[in-house]
């Protein structure tokens, strides 16, 4: 079964509007969490690492005000869209390592976003 | 130039076939490699994990790794139609973190 669980699975939203995505780790503890995000027909691209207790890390090019992340918890990150707009639809995925440190992922079942 | 170069496809092939998927990649830094299967709308789903060069076989499926060569493979034997999906390459320099650099995925048709 899946061991990392993310809500909503599909959403469409107004332009301007925020949209909460959760992503929680099943049975286990997750002091990392990774948020990637799936343009259609391209890979993977990940977007910020939340980290437990403090502040995310962004990867180059991605707005933090825009896309606010917050660790509340070792087995719920959330990704909030703030003032989405059409560009802003995507699949966004969320992911929590393996705690041997192997570089292996779990992936969630993703959130598609759709914004109008 | 992407880090890592993957044939988008789309592949198809007879059920029964063997599939051979391929990642070029141009950083020799990377040292975890794998193989994830993506259906449509769905989250990635990992098949094969290797680390540095060599074979690793799981059932159907064997993934092999040339560092030399900054190539990659996933071997599907006997392919079904249930194969049919999206699979994605994808590397990462550490085992410590979650920064994993993805092919752009190849689509897979396996007809009956």
């Amino acid at each position: 079964g899946a061991v990392v669980s993310q809500h909503p699975s599909w959403v469409i939203c107004k332009s301007g509007t925020s949209v909460k995505i959760e992503c929680r780790s099943l049975d286990f503890q997750a002091t990392t969490m990774f948020w990637y995000r799936q343009f259609p027909k391209q890979s993977l691209m990940l977007m910020a690492t939340s980290n437990e207790g403090s502040k995310a890390t962004y990867e180059q090019g991605v707005e933090k005000d825009k896309f606010l992340i917050n660790h509340a918890s070792l087995t719920l990150s959330t990704l909030t869209v703030t003032s989405a707009h059409p560009e802003d639809s995507s699949f966004y995925i969320c992911s929590a390592p393996r705690r041997d440190g192997t570089g292996e992922l779990f992936f969630g079942e993703g959130s598609r976003l759709t914004v109008l | 130039q992407k880090e890592v170069e993957q044939d988008p496809g789309p592949l198809s092939v007879p059920e029964g076939a063997i599939v051979s998927l391929n990642c070029t990649y141009s950083n020799s830094a990377f040292q975890y490699f794998m193989w994830y299967r993506q259906y449509s709308r769905k989250g990635p789903e990992l098949l094969m994990y290797t680390y540095s060069s060599g074979n690793k076989e799981d059932g159907r499926f064997t993934a092999q790794v040339d560092k030399s060569s900054k190539y990659i493979s996933l071997f599907i034997r006997d392919s079904q139609p249930s194969d049919s999906a999206t699979y994605l390459c994808a590397m990462s320099h550490s085992g410590n973190t979650g920064k994993l650099i993805f092919g752009q995925g190849t689509t897979l048709q396996v007809k009956p």
